[in-house]
């Protein structure tokens, strides 16, 4: 069974600073692996998508990275801003449904 | 709007009450999911449907809990005699055919049960 951990569970940096948050998985045959953003009370937003062939996903500011032989994915954050405050979310999909498999998330605060 | 939508967005109800939550999906994604997520978890898959049939279901999906999709295009999801433990989030999402595309989520309906 796949279980998704990720570290820190909750992370508070001052603004412009550049930062990672972790993801690991167990089972390394996994198709994609997804990063999302969760704003208080609200639903999901995707981030990025990495495919297992690839090692690397940048979108702006956002840059993702993907081993699968060790089971571990980055989200990289350069230069942070207070907007950029909320729970991000790593996820990869299994079973036959290829439903996602989540981990907890990581509360991030980006202070002012 | 050409997203996920969810509705009610928010419902508060009493221990024993039955509740009905509605997803309509991006028009031509055949793929559907629902997941519940409690505070500070990740959300938890709960249901799958490819088109109007059911194809899989997770065990947190209790005899309480009843999932429909008619006509492949919105679907429901019944809890029965809520219980106080079924306060979550409950979040639909869909995706096309394809492998390599993301599942776009809804804003989600969450459940308070008094």
């Amino acid at each position: 069974k796949q279980e998704v951990t990720q570290i820190p569970a909750a992370l508070s940096v001052p603004e412009g600073e550049n930062l990672v948050l972790n993801c690991s998985f167990t089972d390394s045959a996994i198709y994609n692996l997804q990063w999302f953003r969760q704003d208080p009370g609200k639903g999901l937003t995707s981030l990025l998508l990495i495919q297992s062939s690839q090692r690397e996903q940048t979108s702006g500011r956002l840059n993702a990275s993907l081993d699968k032989s060790s089971g571990r994915s980055t989200l990289y954050i350069a230069a942070s801003q207070p907007g950029d405050s909320a729970t991000y979310l790593c996820a990869v999909p299994s079973g036959s449904a290829r439903q996602l498999t989540f981990g907890s998330g990581t509360q991030l605060t980006v202070l002012p | 709007d050409t997203g996920v939508s969810q509705n009610p967005r928010h419902k508060i109800t009493k221990r024993g009450q039955n509740v009905t939550f509605r997803c309509d999906p991006i028009s031509e994604h055949n793929r559907l999911y629902w997941y519940r997520q409690t505070l500070g978890q990740g959300p938890e898959f709960l249901t799958y449907f490819q088109n109007e049939a059911q194809l899989e279901k997770s065990r947190l999906l209790s005899d309480r809990f009843s999932a429909e999709r008619p006509k492949g295009s919105f679907s429901t999801l019944e809890i029965q005699r809520t219980e106080q433990g079924d306060s979550a989030m409950y979040l639909c999402a869909s995706l096309s055919g394809r492998v390599r595309e993301t599942q776009y989520f809804g804003p989600g309906t969450r459940l308070l049960v008094l």
